[in-house]
């Protein structure tokens, strides 16, 4: 079974909806990471958890929240989806360490989402 | 602010040897990473450094100078497999802050 699994897969909603994406892992870590990804721009930090009652803002946290439900579980909600939400969403996690390497972070397979 | 460069996009022949660059400007450095991406995947850790000098790890190497805020990645007798994008991503300060993902070089290998 894969480490870090995201929910949905694929998933086309309409302007206005309300979208959560799930995110679960296995791996054990504290912390957790929402990215989305366009063509041209790269990863950008949407949210980040370094433990159950930490949440943090990234770069693009306007129109996103998020949730921590657990260890394992990070929810990203889009309140009312726009279509420049159109992306590719990737999950990630990390643990937590002195050591640098550490903090490698893997990645779930990634959301794809069509905002119409 | 954080700024991290990468070439956008680089072509390379099969068998050949490729370097992709990344120069970073950062408020503090404590390591730097690489990931390879496949299109419509997620990006996989490749290699690390935190010291001056090369990393080894079979076919991929990756160098690092502190100095220079410099790093490459070095990937020797290409196969067709290697077509992905390499994304360059740099720890500011320990613990406490998620890396920072420059934008990502797209490499295509030809026959």
């Amino acid at each position: 079974d894969a480490d870090v699994t995201q929910t949905p897969r694929n998933r086309i909603t309409k302007t206005g909806k309300r979208i959560m994406l799930e995110c679960s892992q296995t791996k054990g870590h504290d912390r957790m990471y929402w990215y989305r990804q366009d063509p041209g721009l790269g990863l950008r930090l949407i949210y980040y958890s370094f433990d159950v009652k930490d949440i943090n803002k990234g770069e693009i946290s306007d129109g996103y929240s998020v949730s921590r439900q657990a260890q394992a579980k990070f929810s990203l909600s889009l309140e009312s989806a726009i279509p420049n939400q159109t992306a590719l969403y990737f999950c990630a996690t990390s643990d937590r360490g002195t050591e640098p390497l550490q903090e490698t972070q893997y990645f779930g397979p990634g959301t794809r989402l069509l905002v119409l | 602010g954080q700024n991290i460069d990468q070439p956008t996009e680089m072509t390379a022949t099969e068998g050949a040897i490729v370097q992709i660059n990344c120069t970073y400007q950062t408020s503090g450095f404590n390591g730097l990473f690489w990931y390879q991406q496949h299109a419509g995947e997620a990006p996989t850790f490749l290699s690390y450094n935190v010291l001056d000098g090369l990393e080894e790890k079979g076919r991929f190497s990756s160098f690092l100078s502190r100095s220079k805020g410099y790093s490459y990645l070095l990937l020797k007798e290409l196969q067709m497999k290697d077509s992905a994008s390499y994304l360059c991503a740099v720890r500011v300060l320990s613990g406490n802050t998620p890396l920072v993902f420059g934008k990502g070089t797209r490499l295509s290998v030809i026959a």
